[in-house]
C-alpha cells in the first residue's frame, strides 16, 4: 500500500485560507468516504480534525473543513491563525490494509 | 478522562524483541477497535497494525507482517504490540490509537513511546 500524496508544505498569512490536497487511488481515497485529517504539533501526538471526509469532532473549530473529489481529498483552513502552524496528515481506509496515511504537509503561518 | 498511555519502549539491538503496552482509561475499552501507528524521527505517520474489539480480526502493514503481533486484554484494558526481529528502520515513536464507534478514523491517541533499534 503506497502512501497518499500530499504537498510537502503550504503557507499563508494570518486570516488567509490554505488548502492541502491528498491524492490516492480508487482503492483508498476514491473508493471510500473514510478520509480523515490529523494535526500534529512538534513533539505532540496527532489530533483528529476531520473524519468521514468532511465531519468535525466536537471541539474542532469550523475553520477546518474537508472535501473530496474522485481520488483527491482536501483540507481547507480558513482564517489562518498562528496556532494552526503544524504538520497535517490525511488518512484513508484502504481495504485489506485498513489505514494508509499521507506523507504530511507542514503549514507555515507567515 | 479518556486516555491512552503507552509504555515499553527503549533501546534494543538489531534482531532483538520488545513488547509495547497501551493502557486505556475513561472508556469501555472492550468495545473499541484499536491501532498501532508509528513515526520515524523526522518522518510521517505510518499505520502498523489493527485489532478489532473482539480480537478476532487483525491486520498488519507489510513492514510488520511476520515480525509483529498485536493483541489485547479486555480485562486489563490493555493493548499490546510484540515486536520481534527488530531492524534499524523500526526506530520510531509508536502510538496507540482508538477507532470511534461509527467513525472511520482514530479519535484518541496516546502520547507515544520511543523505540530505538541500534547496536
Amino acid at each position: 500500500q503506497s502512501a497518499l500524496t500530499q504537498p510537502r508544505s503550504v503557507s499563508g498569512s494570518p486570516g488567509q485560507s490554505v488548502t492541502i490536497s491528498c491524492t490516492g487511488t480508487s482503492s483508498d481515497v476514491g473508493g471510500y468516504n473514510y478520509v480523515s485529517w490529523y494535526q500534529q504539533h512538534p513533539g505532540k501526538a496527532p489530533k483528529l480534525l476531520i473524519y468521514d471526509v468532511s465531519k468535525r469532532p466536537s471541539g474542532v473549530p469550523d475553520r477546518f473543513s474537508g472535501s473530496k473529489s474522485g481520488n483527491t481529498a482536501s483540507l481547507t483552513i480558513s482564517g489562518l491563525q498562528a496556532e494552526d502552524e503544524a504538520d497535517y496528515y490525511c488518512c484513508s481506509y484502504g481495504g485489506s490494509h485498513p489505514w494508509v496515511f499521507g506523507g504530511g504537509t507542514k503549514v507555515t503561518v507567515l | 478522562e479518556v486516555q491512552l498511555v503507552e509504555s515499553g519502549g527503549g533501546l534494543v539491538p538489531p534482531g532483538g524483541s520488545l513488547r509495547l503496552s497501551c493502557t486505556a482509561s475513561g472508556f469501555i475499552f472492550s468495545s473499541y477497535s484499536m491501532n498501532w501507528v508509528r513515526q520515524a524521527p523526522g518522518k510521517g505517520l505510518e499505520w502498523v497494525s489493527y485489532i478489532g474489539s473482539s480480537r478476532t480480526t487483525r491486520y498488519y502493514a507489510d513492514s510488520a507482517k511476520g515480525r509483529f503481533t498485536i493483541s489485547r486484554d479486555n480485562v486489563k484494558n490493555s493493548l499490546y504490540l510484540q515486536m520481534n526481529s527488530l531492524r534499524a528502520e523500526d526506530t520510531a515513536v509508536y502510538y496507540c490509537a482508538r477507532e470511534p464507534h461509527g467513525g472511520n478514523s482514530m479519535d484518541i491517541w496516546g502520547q507515544g513511546t520511543m523505540v530505538t533499534v541500534s547496536s
